[in-house]
């Protein structure tokens, strides 16, 4: 059984740039979450697609957007980079039932440096 | 609004002390309570959780003591080993979206 695979593991980005980050879900699951992990925080929601649609979305700005694709892998791009979307970035991929709570499995992360 | 409350920030330990890390929430229709560990360079790893209609539950060395009326849970980590110093997240779901604390850093020195 694969785990949760990210890449790239590092980037750097100027201020302004554009990025995108990938990350391939754990076989068998159907669903995919992202969060940015600020220095020294914990994990914030940013939002989690099923099915290849936005599925919830936390308290970030639009210029953050997404996509899951038919193999359930996913993209998460931010435009505009700012200097505090400096982070840490987690994909975590589930599989999503009917009824209860889908234990999340983590990726190892992208670390995103924005000059 | 820090949906998720967690002390301490940092927790120094002996080898085969007792690690206790609170948390605390608001949100009552909060109803699923995971713990996680997270080494330096890797992602956060489920470690145990609890549902709100469950007071306390226990694997191996690790227990989450869970008391709904106060909206306070906590983990316990009996018989501390060096191997367990890690950063420990507390969440709290709903649904489709988690919310987590802010961390503890845990040192257990040998």
């Amino acid at each position: 059984e694969t785990g949760v695979t990210q890449s790239p593991t590092h980037l750097i980005k100027t201020r302004g740039q554009q990025v995108t980050l990938r990350c391939s879900s754990q076989s068998g699951h159907n669903t995919v979450s992202w969060y940015q992990q600020a220095l020294g925080q914990g994990p914030q929601f940013i939002f989690q697609y099923y099915r290849e649609e936005e599925n919830g979305r936390g308290n970030f700005p639009p210029r953050f957007s997404g996509l899951q694709f038919p193999n359930y892998s996913s993209e998460l791009n931010v435009n505009a980079l700012e200097l505090d979307d400096s982070a840490l970035y987690l994909c975590a991929s589930s599989f999503r039932r009917l009824a209860g709570h889908n234990e999340q499995f983590f990726g190892p992360g992208t670390r995103l440096t924005v000059l | 609004q820090q949906q998720v409350k967690q002390s301490p920030q940092s927790l120094i330990v002996q080898k085969g002390g007792i690690s206790i890390i609170n948390c605390a929430y608001e949100n009552t229709a909060f109803d699923y309570f995971p713990w996680y560990q997270q080494f330096p360079g890797k992602g956060p790893a489920l470690l145990i959780a609890i549902r709100p209609d469950v007071s306390e539950k226990k694997e191996g060395r690790f227990t989450i003591s869970f008391n709904k009326s106060a909206k306070q849970f906590s983990l316990h980590i009996m018989d501390s080993q060096p191997g367990d110093s890690a950063t420990y997240f507390c969440a709290a779901s709903t649904g489709n979206q988690f919310y987590f604390g802010t961390g503890t850093s845990l040192t257990v020195i040998p």
